[in-house]
């Protein structure tokens, strides 16, 4: 098990820029999960893949976010036109799917901390 | 919408001695699931302990417990002998038992209580 891994771990941009984070998840889960953290705040759910199919999607996710898992396995954040409200820790968790394993929890990256000047 | 509550920014506790963290959730379902992460400085997120709503006994990993007050939606965490590596973000998550892939399956977390642990 290596866990979830998410790259890179620090994101510096200007405004108006585009960043694009990429998260691993563990190999056998294929739920995947993406999450805004604030300083001092629990995380908010931003969207979530089940295999390569986005079925959920928050509405904090803005028309300037978007998330793709093209094969189901690995995932990517995209921001255009970054602003100041963007700056946050960006997490990636995922779980296993179905049956058994529909009660189990989610394991977490260590994010992706975007910094926008 | 479910939501969750901590009432505690910050608690601290004797190196040894036992701390409380308080939870507490508004749902309508019935079956659910409810989880504490410890998020470390700088650290990953990583599961304390979880309670399956449909469970009346409460929860127990080490010197980790849980009191699950179904009808009062309450879920707090009770750290025993408290260690120094203790010391974290304490978040208390809630996650629907719905089945369908169609259903996110996703977490709502509260805002977090800061624990510190004092030698």
């Amino acid at each position: 098990d290596t866990g979830v891994s998410q790259n890179p771990r620090h994101k510096i941009t200007k405004r108006g820029q585009n960043v694009t984070f990429r998260c691993d998840p563990i190999s056998e889960h294929n739920r995947l999960y993406w999450y805004r953290q604030t300083l001092g705040q629990g995380p908010e759910f931003l969207t979530y893949f089940q295999n390569e199919a986005q079925l959920e999607k928050s509405r904090l996710l803005s028309d300037r976010f978007s998330a793709e898992r093209p094969k189901g396995s690995f995932s990517t954040l995209e921001i255009q036109r970054t602003e100041q409200g963007d700056s946050a820790m960006y997490l990636c968790a995922s779980s296993p799917g179905r049956g058994r394993f529909s009660n189990q929890p989610q394991h977490f990256g260590d994010g992706t901390r975007l910094s926008i000047l | 919408a479910q939501t969750v509550t901590q009432s505690q920014p910050e608690m601290s506790v004797q190196e040894a001695e036992t701390v409380t963290l308080s939870c507490t959730y508004d749902t309508s379902e019935s079956d659910y699931y409810l989880f504490w992460y410890k998020q470390p400085p700088s650290r990953q997120m990583i599961l304390v302990i979880r309670q399956e709503a449909y469970k009346q006994q409460n929860a127990t990993e080490n010197r980790f417990s849980v009191n699950f007050q179904k009808a009062a939606k309450s879920f707090s965490l009770k750290i025993s002998d408290s260690q120094l590596g203790d010391a974290a973000m304490y978040f208390c998550a809630y996650r629907s038992a719905r089945l369908g892939d169609n259903y996110g399956q996703n977490f709502v977390f509260g805002p977090g209580t800061r624990l510190s642990v004092l030698p």
